[in-house]
């Protein structure tokens, strides 16, 4: 059973847009949310995180929206750009550990 | 300036042919772990490594089996594998086992099963 789903397997946005991916969890332990992007060929890198007694966290262009009681977070991207064509996982840690439980991922693509 | 480096990137193997896919890193890390992940699915944690301590996820196969010889190698073993052990193995490393503390991927393994 999945704990972490992204229900969205892909997404398409015109460049200059908003990019919204979404992500639900279904374990109440999860503390600790965090979002990874993956170019091909390479590994997931690690993009923003929030912490569960937090509802939002910005850092540049991306954002990271937690509803705790919906046990939904969200990335917002704005504006999107070419380059942020890549698959984003989301992934979630509990009790304050390290072991991440993640996501199917979706995969996005800006076109210009 | 790769930091978590994976070799090889492709491996074939026979079925029930022992396979060793190998990881080593330059961030002088505590922890390592190795993921597993199939087509089109999330990376699936099957052990992590605390320095020399090792800690497997309760449903990984003992078909698995990992290697830490020192701060910089780890080596995912599996001993007989089978066809749905097919998938793109992850090596990644943090500083400590902290929720903050942030997880480096390597750009993985591609393992094929014949």
């Amino acid at each position: 059973d999945q704990q972490v789903k992204q229900n969205s397997p892909s997404l398409s946005v015109q460049e200059g847009r908003i990019s919204i991916l979404n992500c639900d969890y279904t374990n109440s332990m999860f503390d600790y949310f965090l979002w990874y992007k993956k170019y091909p060929a390479e590994g997931p890198t690690f993009l923003i995180s929030i912490s569960s007694i937090k509802d939002k966290n910005e850092d540049g262009r991306f954002t990271v929206f937690l509803n705790k009681s919906a046990k939904h977070l969200s990335l917002h991207i704005v504006p999107s750009q070419p380059g942020d064509s890549a698959v984003y996982f989301c992934a979630a840690s509990a009790n304050a550990g390290n072991m991440l439980t993640f996501g199917g991922g979706t995969r996005l693509m800006v076109k210009p | 300036d790769a930091m978590v480096i994976q070799n090889p990137r492709y491996q074939v193997t026979q079925f029930g042919k022992p396979v060793t896919l190998s990881c080593s890193q330059t961030l002088n890390h505590n922890v390592m772990y190795w993921y597993q992940q199939k087509s089109s699915q999330a990376p699936k944690l099957l052990f992590h490594y605390y320095d020399k301590d090792f800690n497997n996820e309760a449903d990984t196969p003992d078909n698995f089996q990992s290697r830490r010889p020192n701060t910089s190698f780890c080596f995912l073993d599996i001993r007989s594998p089978g066809l749905g052990d097919a998938a793109m193995y992850l090596c990644a490393t943090s500083r400590d086992l902290g929720r903050e503390e942030t997880q480096y991927f390597g750009p993985g393994t591609r393992l094929l099963v014949l």
